[in-house]
Order: C-alpha cells, then sequence, then structure tokens
C-alpha cells in the first residue's frame, strides 16, 4: 500500500472549512483514498473515500486531484466536536486486507 | 455507535503475564481486525482473521495471536508481556466480498497497561 503524508497540526475557527490536506504522491491506480478520524479515546471512525472522483457524504466531502497524487478532506461547518486526529489512508480493494495508519493530522477546533 | 464491542475496556498486568482480550463484531460482518495503538501514534495491524482463519498479519511476533470465532467474534491473545506491550488495542469489523472492500468500523479498544 502506498504512503501517505499529512501535516502534523491544524487548527480551525468554529463554523469555518476545515480543509486536510494529504499527499500520496506513490498511489497505484488500483488503490482508494479513505479518511477515518479518532477523537480522543475513542476507536477511529470512518468518514469517507473514492478512488478519482470528487465525494461528498453527510460528514465531508473528498477532494481528489486529476493526477491522484493528493487529495484535500474537507469538514464544511467545523464545530468543536470534529477536534480529532485525522487519517489519510490509500489502500487497495483486492488482494490488501491491512489499512496501513500514519500517524495523522490533529486538527483544533477553536471557539 | 458502531456495534463493535471489545473487552475489558482497562486492564492492568505484569511482565510475562498473557491477556486475553474480547471482541464481538458488528452484526452481518464476516472479518475482524485487530490494531495496536502506542501513545501518540496512529494505529498498528496487527493482523486479520475471516472465516476463522488468519488472513493476514503485521510486523508482531508469534506471541501475540488470535482466534476467531462461528459467530465471527473473536480474541487477541498476547503470551508472555513485555513493557511496551502497554498500548490501546483497537479490534476492527468489517465485510468481506467478493473483493476486499468496505470501510472498517471499530470499537472503543481495551487499554492494557504493563508493569
Amino acid at each position: 500500500d502506498a504512503k501517505t503524508t499529512q501535516p502534523t497540526s491544524m487548527d480551525c475557527a468554529e463554523g469555518r472549512a476545515a480543509n486536510l490536506p494529504c499527499n500520496h504522491s506513490t498511489i497505484s491506480g488500483n488503490e482508494y483514498v479513505y479518511w477515518y478520524r479518532q477523537i480522543h479515546s475513542q476507536g477511529p471512525q470512518y468518514i469517507i473515500h473514492g478512488l478519482k472522483n470528487n465525494e461528498t457524504n453527510e460528514m465531508a466531502s473528498l477532494i481528489i486531484t486529476e493526477d491522484r497524487k493528493s487529495s484535500t478532506l474537507i469538514l464544511p461547518h467545523a464545530t468543536l466536536r470534529d477536534t480529532a486526529v485525522y487519517y489519510c489512508i490509500v489502500r487497495s480493494h483486492t488482494g490488501g486486507f491491512k489499512t496501513i495508519f500514519g500517524a495523522g493530522t490533529r486538527l483544533f477546533v477553536k471557539a | 455507535e458502531t456495534g463493535v464491542t471489545q473487552s475489558p475496556t482497562h486492564l492492568i498486568k505484569t511482565r510475562g503475564q498473557q491477556v486475553t482480550l474480547r471482541c464481538s463484531s458488528q452484526s452481518g460482518h464476516n472479518t475482524v481486525s485487530w490494531y495496536q495503538q502506542a501513545l501518540g501514534q496512529g494505529p498498528q495491524f496487527i493482523f486479520q482473521y475471516y472465516r476463522e482463519e488468519e488472513n493476514g498479519r503485521g510486523n508482531f511476533p508469534p506471541r501475540f495471536s488470535g482466534l476467531q470465532f462461528p459467530n465471527y467474534s473473536s480474541e487477541l491473545n498476547v503470551n508472555a508481556l513485555e513493557l511496551d506491550d502497554s498500548a490501546l488495542y483497537l479490534c476492527a469489523s468489517s465485510l468481506r466480498v467478493t473483493a476486499n472492500t468496505g470501510e472498517l468500523f471499530f470499537g472503543e479498544g481495551s487499554r492494557l497497561t504493563v508493569l
């Protein structure tokens, strides 16, 4: 599975959009981009995933660049409860059974 | 809530002891993965079980072993505990179909402290 690079930490004002970048320059054609988040003392929570098209669900939007070497997770209206560590992961859907987590980005949402 | 339950939530052991952690997967999920998360780090993949067999393993020694039962629940066993085994142990269930698709649903974890 390809590796990802994320900033260590980011701040965001409550009510504003939080844009979390992820670099995955070695991603393969069959690898998807997944995002999870982990709120303090809880297990990671799935947010969204995509292959090459932009995706949106009730939690967030995922923007993947055309060359697929980077992506951005967007929380449209961040709240204090969105303070968490956000993990960007790439994994294939065939033969790959382990989801590799990096260190993630610690997002602080401030009032 | 994900429907994945783990027990116990906290426990303390001493070096050399053995520990068993338990996980009940979300209804309908046939695959269970275990992760170790040290303080300040991301979760590290230990192994995955599918149809009661180990289906992939990370870089962990053989003293880390597991079981999956017919109802898809699972156990993680760690023998000869070391201080570095102190961590949050996370169980994740998922539904494996023809391809290994689907997101992981995590439990709240079992926090193990080894003294």
